[in-house]
């Protein structure tokens, strides 16, 4: 089974501009959760979403957005580009079968995103 | 949210248990402990996660204290792809939906 896919994997910006990342979760998997990672803040969670819903979110201003579609694929936004959202920004999936249930999430390699 | 407490680097010689501590003594009854790790900036990986017992799998193992405040995962046999930085994680549920609190992890290398 194939794992969980990000694309791009390196991408460039100037400050000002959005960007959109994109996370294929692992096939049959319904939930898809998003964390940015950066040297000085560590891995933070940034949202969660099930069957093309928002389930949960972090502590992000609303620069940072995102969604799922009906395959369960998910994006992820961020607008009005800061050279504080360099990051390697993290996909992970699970099958959330059950709430509360001891699902895992399997992460994928990472978009390396720098802001110039 | 709980939160975890991690030695900030270990080291460990080739072919030795490397036992890495975590400390999560704000963690509530029905939250979960994971633990994964992460080399050289690529996605983590999962290793295994427990509630109240200890656990085994192929990967490692899992000791929960009976207070549930610590944990330690141990890994049998280091071998020097081990090397790598580990996160112990509580997953905190709320409302039916969940999310980790990564910690900022033990960077564990292995000495040949």
């Amino acid at each position: 089974k194939a794992g969980v896919t990000q694309t791009p994997r390196y991408l460039i910006k100037t400050r000002g501009q959005q960007v959109t990342l994109s996370c294929s979760p692992i096939s049959g998997h319904r939930s898809v959760s998003w964390y940015q990672q950066t040297p000085g803040q560590g891995l933070q969670f940034l949202f969660e979403y099930f069957s093309e819903t928002q389930r949960n979110k972090g502590n992000f201003p609303g620069r940072f957005s995102g969604r799922q579609f009906s395959n369960s694929r998910s994006e992820m936004n961020v607008s009005t580009l800061e050279l504080g959202d360099s990051a390697l920004y993290l996909c992970a999936s699970s099958s959330r079968v059950l709430a509360g249930g001891t699902d895992t999430q399997y992460f994928g390699p990472g978009t390396r995103l720098t802001v110039l | 949210d709980a939160k975890t407490t991690q030695p900030p680097s270990m080291d460990c010689a080739e072919g030795r248990a490397a036992n890495l501590p975590c400390n999560h003594s704000t963690i509530s009854g029905n939250e979960y402990v994971y633990w994964y790790r992460q080399i050289h900036s690529q996605g983590p990986q999962y290793i295994i996660h427990g509630l109240k017992n200890n656990e085994t799998n192929e990967m490692a193992s899992l000791i929960i204290t009976e207070d549930r405040k610590s944990s330690t995962l141990i890994l049998p046999h280091a071998t020097l792809r081990d090397t790598a930085v580990y996160y112990c994680i509580v997953r905190v549920d709320t409302s039916g939906t969940y999310k980790y609190i990564f910690g900022t992890g033990t960077r564990l290398k292995v000495l040949a």
